[in-house]
């Protein structure tokens, strides 16, 4: 079972807006909207992000954005913040036998 | 308060198995399956599979197939996965956490546990 594809890193600067691709195939991503986005601080547990492509859980600051586009999952984080470094991961639902992917991960810096 | 508290650290030998445990608290936990998340030391997540609410049924991915058993224990609110003929490669934190429910399942993980490192080594 493949992972999801993303950069291995972005960066900003304080205030910027960045954007982290998710790139997987028919089969995840571009089969239906259960894909989601998570963010890892070193050492934390994942923290749910965004999930059904684009809608933010209770208490998720609304700088945070999901979108896709065929078989491309985006995540933006707006106004960019020094909390906000961290790792992101997506994550989808699959038509597979393996029901669940993440992706490989991507690093944030600030 | 809402929340999944996980069993602690475990170091075990090749060969050997590892039961880890998952309480929930909180909220009611016949209301919710719980899934399982690995994840290697610097590496990514990784799906290993979920329980129904009730415990009743299981799906586990192939790679894990025979070696992880998922178990539940509603008096006690508490989920089990015990991996079995553990190598090295089963080194790595393992976490539990709950599907988002809205008004259907979102097949998203809306709370965790903190994780268990699970080392395996001779």
């Amino acid at each position: 079972q493949s992972a999801l594809t993303q950069p291995a890193s972005v960066s900003g600067s304080p205030g910027q807006s960045i954007t982290i691709s998710c790139t997987g195939t028919s089969s995840d991503v571009g089969g239906h909207n259960y894909v989601s986005w998570y963010q890892q601080h070193p050492g934390k547990a994942p923290k749910l992000m965004i999930y059904e492509v684009s809608n933010r859980p209770s208490g998720v600051s609304n700088r945070f954005s999901g979108s896709k586009s065929g078989n491309t999952a985006s995540l933006t984080i707006s106004g960019l913040q020094a909390e906000d470094e961290a790792d992101y991961y997506c994550h989808s639902f699959t038509s597979r036998t393996t029901p669940y992917v993440f992706g490989t991960g991507t690093t944030v810096t600030v | 308060q809402v929340q999944l508290v996980q069993s602690g650290a475990e170091l075990t030998k090749p060969g050997a198995s590892v039961k880890v445990s998952c309480k929930a608290s909180g909220y009611t936990f016949t209301d919710y399956s719980i899934h399982w998340v690995r994840q290697a030391p610097g590496q990514g997540l990784e799906w290993i599979g979920r329980i129904s609410p009730n415990g009743g049924d299981t799906k586990i991915i192939s790679k894990f197939q025979g070696r992880v058993t998922m178990t539940g224990d509603t008096s006690i609110s508490t989920t089990y996965m015990e991996l079995s003929s553990l190598t090295s490669d089963d080194t790595a934190l393992y976490y539990c956490a709950r599907e988002l429910y809205t008004t259907k399942w979102c097949k998203s993980f809306d709370l965790w546990g903190q994780g268990t490192l699970v080392t395996v080594s001779s």
